[in-house]
């Protein structure tokens, strides 16, 4: 069964934790993405990759860090740096940076 | 900058037409102009694409003027299970051709 999985669906982190959200695709995908979503709030673009080993920043990176070894995976952490942390966490592939983008069920982050 | 623009929120009745309009002056000029879906806690879904003129699948329509400077999802007889936040994402010009969300229209569909 094809797709994109997140996990976990919640995630609790306490204050100057760091903490790793997982994204994993089967699709055979080559671009990959980090969206941040606020309550009643559009999505924003963390970080994305268009290739295995390499990322770039989108318009929040500040206190997010990301690594792309393999194809099919891409996680983020959300580090003590980012100081308001709690959100609905989306990840996204697409074939290319420019087709369309397929999401998975997304992480709530919550800090305790 | 101005990214795309959306009307906040619609209110339509089950059975009618809603047409969402999204806003997006300095599109791309070989980038699609994609819709998705999302209900509250889960990932947007796609729904429809389009490069320009007209595009139609089994749950909505697409309409791009010549200019590309707009489109407009139409969804045909919305019924309840329909209420949920529709978005454009177009890539923009003045982001490096950069693929941007719109900030989402809620839909709400009343019986």
């Amino acid at each position: 069964d094809g797709g994109i999985t997140q996990s976990p669906k919640y995630l609790f982190r306490k204050e100057g934790q760091n903490v790793t959200l997982s994204c994993e695709q089967n699709l055979n995908h080559d671009a990959m993405y980090w969206y941040r979503q606020d309550p009643g709030q559009g999505l924003r673009l963390i970080y994305y990759s268009q290739i295995v080993n390499d990322f770039q920043k989108g318009d929040i990176a500040e206190g997010y860090s990301v690594s792309r070894e393999k194809k099919e995976s891409f996680p983020l952490t959300v580090t003590s740096a980012q100081k308001n942390p709690t959100a609905f966490y989306l990840c996204a592939s697409s074939i290319g940076g420019e087709e369309t983008q397929y999401f998975g069920p997304g992480t709530r982050l919550l800090v305790l | 900058l101005a990214k795309t623009t959306q009307p906040i929120s619609m209110d339509s009745y089950e059975g009618q037409e809603v047409n969402i309009t999204c806003s997006h002056n300095n599109i791309a000029t070989n980038d699609y102009i994609t819709w998705y879906q999302q209900f509250p806690s889960q990932g947007p879904r796609f729904i429809i694409q389009g490069y320009k003129t007209k595009v139609t699948n089994e749950v909505a329509s697409l309409f791009i003027p010549a200019d590309r400077k707009s489109s407009t999802l139409s969804l045909p007889r919305v019924s309840l299970s329909d209420t949920a936040v529709y978005y454009c994402l177009v890539g923009l010009m003045e982001y490096g051709n950069k693929l941007v969300f719109g900030a989402g229209t809620i839909l709400r569909v009343k019986s």
